[in-house]
């Protein structure tokens, strides 16, 4: 199957500061899903991106669609202790497949 | 109410028996998918159906069967549940021609 290479696998960082964090694949893909799990919860969209250099952002999470097509990267700036939880991106092929590939997730832990 | 939810959330259960994980939706999609997450290995697509009556083999179904017998219900089934199939369980909709998934809050399966 296809697979994305989602980094880093976890960081621990202080309030206030700027996260990124991205992932890249083999594949050209036509969509990129960010997605945040709160512990004990499912994971919940953050952002969608359709198109080859879109940059979309949902306050202070910022969000790219790579030219390539074949990598993503999303921003958290001005980081607060709510920003905890695993980020995973996800792909979508193109064509009549709507099966989603997921990253393995970026665990974000944030000190006050 | 939830959107999508999952019965049970948790469920504990001995090797050998068969178990059934539940998922019901009210927001009308077509798409429905069931996921296993596994520390460190993200999110795999077990099965998924984009009607009733429609069936579609994942990355992982082996050891699983799922039944789609109402637009609303989709459940999964383990005939034989064995220990490596302890993991949390999320199930998804999404609209047709829509890739973004909304997930439910998982069902925690332990094996023992």
């Amino acid at each position: 199957g296809q697979q994305l290479n989602q980094s880093p696998q976890s960081m621990f960082i202080q309030e206030g500061e700027d996260v990124s964090m991205n992932c890249t694949s083999s594949s050209i893909f036509n969509t990129w899903l960010w997605y945040k799990q709160d512990p004990g919860e499912g994971p919940v969209l953050l952002i969608a991106l359709y198109k080859a250099g879109e940059l979309t952002s949902n306050g202070r999470l910022t969000a790219q669609f790579g030219i390539t097509r074949k990598d993503s990267f999303l921003n958290i700036s001005a980081s607060i202790p709510s920003d905890v939880g695993i980020y995973f991106c996800a792909g979508r092929l193109g064509g009549s497949n709507y099966k989603l590939t997921f990253g393995k997730g970026t665990l974000l832990t944030v000190n006050p | 109410d939830a959107d999508v939810t999952q019965t049970p959330r948790n469920r504990i259960t001995k090797t050998g028996k068969r178990i059934m994980l539940e998922c019901s939706q009210t927001k009308g999609h077509d798409r429905m998918y069931w996921y296993r997450q596994d520390p460190g290995l993200g999110l795999r697509l077990i099965y998924y159906s984009f009607d009733v009556k429609d069936i579609n083999k994942g990355e992982i179904s082996d050891g699983y069967s799922v039944s789609r017998q109402a637009q609303a219900k989709f459940s999964l089934s383990l005939e034989s549940a064995i220990p490596n199939q302890t993991a949390l369980y999320f199930c998804a909709t999404a609209s047709q021609g829509n890739t973004e998934a909304f997930f439910g809050q998982g069902t925690r399966l332990t094996v023992v």
